[in-house]
């Protein structure tokens, strides 16, 4: 059974940038499209984009200006990296597998970042 | 971008049920649809995709219809697991936007 874990800091500063990475296990990385989404308190869905393990992304328009993703095959792992974070980038990230990079059949458990000084 | 419009907001039902939620998107999506479930605290499941497909291991009491713009999804006999927050999601152009969401409430 395929599983995902995000992990990485909590808590972040304003203007700094928020660092994702989930894990996968009980499945190959390869060969998939893998997502992050988030979720703000209290609020709904937004997806942030796709990366395919051959490295090729698609974003979010309204995050585009501020969020890379990458992958790394050998730790069956990929990331995310939000710039310049703000109060409204504050959620619960959820990292998850889209098949075919289209529907979003695995996801993990999500980690709440906050943003502070 | 598609945007995506959920109704009702928040629905009030009795176990036993049958719950209808639609999803509207504002240009034609084909059966480019998804629909997920999402309990308090928890990450949401997936129930349907192509609009229509069951998802393995979702009871069959989930079922999903539509095509281009209007889409449904139902539960034929609400049961006490599936009070929950339920969104549709689309894809198109390898964008990905989700729907704001049905919140399922025991009447």
């Amino acid at each position: 059974q395929v599983q995902l874990q995000e992990s990485g800091p909590g808590l972040v500063k304003p203007s700094e940038t928020l660092s994702l990475t989930c894990t996968v296990s009980g499945g190959p990385i390869n060969s998939y499209y893998w997502s992050w989404i988030r979720q703000p308190p209290g609020k709904g869905l937004e997806w942030i984009g796709n990366i395919f393990y051959s490295g090729s992304t698609n974003y979010n328009p309204s995050l585009k200006s501020r969020v890379t993703m990458s992958v790394d095959t050998s730790k069956n792992q990929f990331s995310l990296k939000l710039s310049s974070v703000t109060a409204a980038d504050a959620a619960v990230y959820y990292c998850a597998r889209a098949q075919n990079g289209l529907w979003l059949n695995y996801w993990g458990q999500g980690t709440l970042v906050t943003v502070s000084a | 971008d598609i945007q995506m419009t959920q109704s009702p907001s928040t629905l009030s039902a009795s176990v036993g049920d049958r719950v209808t939620i639609t999803c509207r998107a504002s240009q034609s999506i084909s059966t480019w649809l998804a629909w997920y479930q999402q309990r308090p605290g928890k990450a949401p499941k997936l129930l349907i995709y192509k609009a229509s497909s069951l998802e393995s291991g979702v009871p069959s009491r989930f079922s999903g219809s539509g095509s281009g713009t209007e889409f449904t999804l139902t539960i034929s006999s609400l049961q006490p697991d599936d009070f929950a927050t339920y969104y549709c999601q689309q894809y198109n152009s390898y964008s990905l936007t989700f729907g704001g969401g049905t919140k399922v409430e025991i009447k």
